[in-house]
C-alpha cells in the first residue's frame, strides 16, 4: 500500500529553471515532512523538512510548499543546476495510536530529475 | 567525523542462505534504523532501535530481525534469502528516536540474491 504518492517519475530541466515535484499523502496521522535527495552509489540525505503546521519552507534555492487541507505537499528547486541530477524522495512520518513517534518514515516512489547544462 | 558505516558493502548470496549486514552509526547517536530499497523504489522501513530496544517493525517477515549493540552499532539478519530479497539495504542513524532528527544514511549494503 503506497501511503506516499510522488510525481512526476522523471523530470527534465534546463538549467536555471524551476524544478517541482509533488507529493500526496492520505494518513492524517503524518506530521513530518522531509525531503531527501540520492545520487548513485549513495545513501539518501535530507534536503529540507516541514511540518503541517507551515505553509511554506524555505532554504537557499530548496522551498517545500505545503497544503495541509488537500494532504499534498511539494519541492521547489529554483535556479536548477547540472549539480542537483538525482533521484529525489518525498517522505511522511506517522505519529503512533499513542500520540508518541519513532524514526518510521514512509517514503515515496522517487523522482529522477536532469538538469540540462 | 565518520559519517554512518555499513559492510559488507556488496554482498552475493544464494537463496536459502542467511546474512548479516553490519551498520556503525555516527558518534553520539543513539538510534538506528534500517531501510530495504529495490531498484527504481523509495526506502522501505524495516526496523528502528533506539537505546538497544526495539522502538518500530515495519511491515516485513519473522525472516528479518535485528539488534543493537551497547555501543549503538547494529545487525540486520535475514534468514531463508529469497530472490525478492535482492536490494539495498540502507542503515540510517539519528541522535533521537523521535524522528524528527535529522537522519543520515549509510551508503548501504547491496545484496544479490541468485
Amino acid at each position: 500500500q503506497q501511503q506516499v504518492k510522488q510525481s512526476p517519475q522523471s523530470l527534465i530541466v534546463q538549467k536555471g529553471g524551476i524544478s517541482i515535484i509533488n507529493c500526496a499523502y492520505e494518513n492524517t496521522a503524518f506530521d513530518y515532512f522531509p525531503w531527501y535527495q540520492q545520487f548513485p552509489g549513495k545513501g539518501p540525505a535530507l534536503l529540507i523538512a516541514i511540518r503541517p503546521d507551515v505553509s511554506e519552507k524555505k532554504e537557499g534555492r530548496f522551498t517545500i510548499s505545503f497544503n495541509k487541507s488537500a494532504k499534498q505537499f511539494s519541492l521547489h528547486i529554483m535556479d536548477s543546476q547540472p549539480g542537483d541530477s538525482a533521484t529525489y524522495f518525498c517522505a511522511a512520518r506517522e505519529r503512533n495510536a499513542g500520540g508518541t513517534s519513532y524514526g518510521k518514515l514512509t517514503f515515496g516512489q522517487g523522482t529522477i530529475l536532469t538538469v540540462h547544462p | 567525523d565518520a559519517g554512518v558505516t555499513q559492510s559488507p558493502t556488496h554482498l552475493i548470496k544464494t537463496r536459502g542462505q542467511h546474512v548479516t549486514l553490519r551498520c556503525s552509526p555516527i558518534s553520539g547517536h543513539k538510534s538506528v534504523s534500517w531501510y530495504q530499497q529495490v531498484l527504481g523504489q523509495g526506502p522501505q522501513f524495516i526496523f528502528q532501535y533506539y537505546e538497544k530496544e526495539e522502538r518500530g517493525r515495519g511491515n516485513f517477515p519473522d525472516r528479518f530481525s535485528a539488534r543493537q549493540f551497547p555501543n549503538y552499532s547494529s545487525e540486520l539478519n535475514v534468514n531463508a534469502l529469497l530472490l525478492g530479497d535482492s536490494a539495498l539495504y540502507l542503515c540510517a542513524s539519528s541522535w533521537g528516536g523521535s524522528g524528527t532528527e535529522k537522519l543520515f544514511f549509510g551508503s548501504g549494503t547491496q545484496l544479490s540474491v541468485l
